[in-house]
């Protein structure tokens, strides 16, 4: 079975402080990390994956295997990272493409 | 391209009767996934359709089901509705087993 979890629910830092949304994952094979985030009123949208290893508005996330933790980090966060977050999985051993989610951060940013 | 396009955009139904969702992918993505999303949950898998074929199908009883038509367009079908069906569903199209884009969601409300 795979599982995703992230403990906040809720994550409030001021701007410019870094940030740090945890996500650890259970999977008996070899897995596919992603980051999604939903701005509001807006649809639910890839932020980065674990394969390309880019940084995406200032975001990263290294996958640790050996703690099987995608933790999303950004060093200053801007007024604008207020959203959902969401880890999600997919199997790469006959997984199709479905997608495990947690059941979201939503992180807010204060002045 | 307006990118995945999902109708309605809400829907009340009541206890017992049945409810279609449709779901139109961007040009050229022949795979289309299906997902529920609860009320303070991450999104969950329904079913993967890839070239009208289903690739996955996730944990629901089979009151749930789907096709997916030659223009690559599909269907979520839902018979005898229950309350706990109430729920954001999301369409999600992709290549293959590749980023998947998400449409907008439609809102089921079961009275």
């Amino acid at each position: 079975a795979q599982r995703v979890t992230q403990p906040e629910k809720l994550l409030s830092v001021f701007k410019g402080a870094p940030v740090e949304l945890k996500c650890n994952y259970s999977y008996s094979g070899s897995p596919e990390l992603f980051w999604y985030v939903q701005y509001s009123r807006q649809r639910l949208q890839l932020l980065l994956r674990h394969i390309s290893r880019e940084s995406i508005k200032g975001f990263t996330a290294d996958l640790n295997k050996g703690e099987t933790s995608f933790h999303l980090k950004k060093p200053f966060a801007q007024e604008e990272d207020s959203a959902m977050y969401y880890c999600a999985l997919r199997g790469l051993t006959g997984g199709g493409n479905k997608l495990t989610f947690g059941t979201g951060t939503q992180l807010k940013v204060e002045l | 391209d307006a990118g995945v396009t999902q109708s309605p955009t809400h829907l009340i139904k009541t206890r017992g009767q049945q409810v279609t969702l449709r779901c139109s992918p961007i040009s050229g993505h022949k795979s289309v996934s299906w997902y529920q999303q609860v009320l303070g949950q991450g999104p969950q898998f329904i079913f993967q359709y890839y070239e009208k074929e289903e690739r996955g199908r996730g944990n629901f009883p089979d009151r749930f089901s789907a096709r997916q038509f030659p223009n690559y367009s599909s269907e979520l079908n839902v018979n005898a509705l229950l309350l706990g069906d109430s729920a954001l569903y999301l369409c999600a199209s992709s290549l293959d087993s590749s980023e998947q884009f998400f449409g907008p969601g439609t809102r089921l409300t079961v009275l």
